[in-house]
């Protein structure tokens, strides 16, 4: 399967502090990249999905002025969590899908823990 | 997209066969029932997917019912390595892109 890697793989950061995590598809081009957001002992949440050089569509209930999406390029995308507050602290995930084909199977990135003190 | 029901946990001995099942009634005809698996710390690992007919892979066999209203997910000799949190998504094709979303999921436990 696809090869997403995700850096950093884990991050502590001030309250108040901006981080940002790197999303990138190493083995193909993804057109779409999607955001996904893990609580402790919960399932996925999907935040937002992006399309290359167009803005990120944001799943209802998602600010995204305080998640800043970016898909500058067709092998990587960025979610900058600004003005990180401990409620940010989770399990921040990406996928990747190819060029959009019906079959085409969405492949996940390792996963960066945030943790905001 | 259609909603999914599956248990919340299972056992299975480890070298037997675990059949996970998933309810899917609302599906629809251009959907496709997909599996995935996360196990602790990890992002999810694209498992299998069919739309009509069975499926199988190195990984896992994919059971779709005729009248595709549920599926089993068949991992035909589980390991230790096989403990994991298992999502089965149905998934539909509109609007250019196709999300994923994940319920629940069953947390299958191989014990020894």
């Amino acid at each position: 399967g696809a090869v997403v890697s995700q850096h950093p793989s884990w991050v502590i950061c001030k309250s108040g502090t901006s981080v940002k995590i790197e999303c990138r598809s190493l083995d193909f081009q993804a057109t779409t990249m999607f955001w996904y957001r893990q609580f402790p002992k919960q399932s996925l949440m999907l935040m937002a999905t992006s399309n290359e050089g167009s803005k990120a569509t944001y799943e209802q209930g998602v600010e995204k002025d305080k998640f800043l999406i970016n898909h500058a390029s067709l092998t990587l995308s960025t979610l900058t969590v600004t003005s990180a507050h401990p409620e940010d602290s989770s399990f921040y995930i990406c996928s990747d899908m190819g060029m959009g084909a019906p079959t085409d199977t969405q492949y996940f990135g390792p996963g960066t823990r945030l943790t905001v003190l | 997209d259609a909603k999914t029901t599956q248990p919340p946990s299972m056992d299975c001995a480890e070298g037997r066969a675990a059949n996970l099942p998933c309810n899917h009634s609302t599906i629809s005809g251009n959907e496709y029932v997909y599996w995935y698996r996360q196990i602790h710390s990890q992002g999810p690992q694209y498992i299998i997917h069919g739309l009509k007919n069975n499926e199988t892979n190195e990984m896992a066999s994919l059971i779709i019912t005729e009248d595709r209203k549920s599926s089993t997910l068949i991992l035909p000799h589980a390991t230790l390595r096989d403990t994991a949190v298992y999502y089965c998504i149905v998934r539909s094709f509109s609007g250019g892109y196709n999300k994923l979303i994940f319920g629940a999921g069953t947390r299958l436990a191989v014990h020894p």
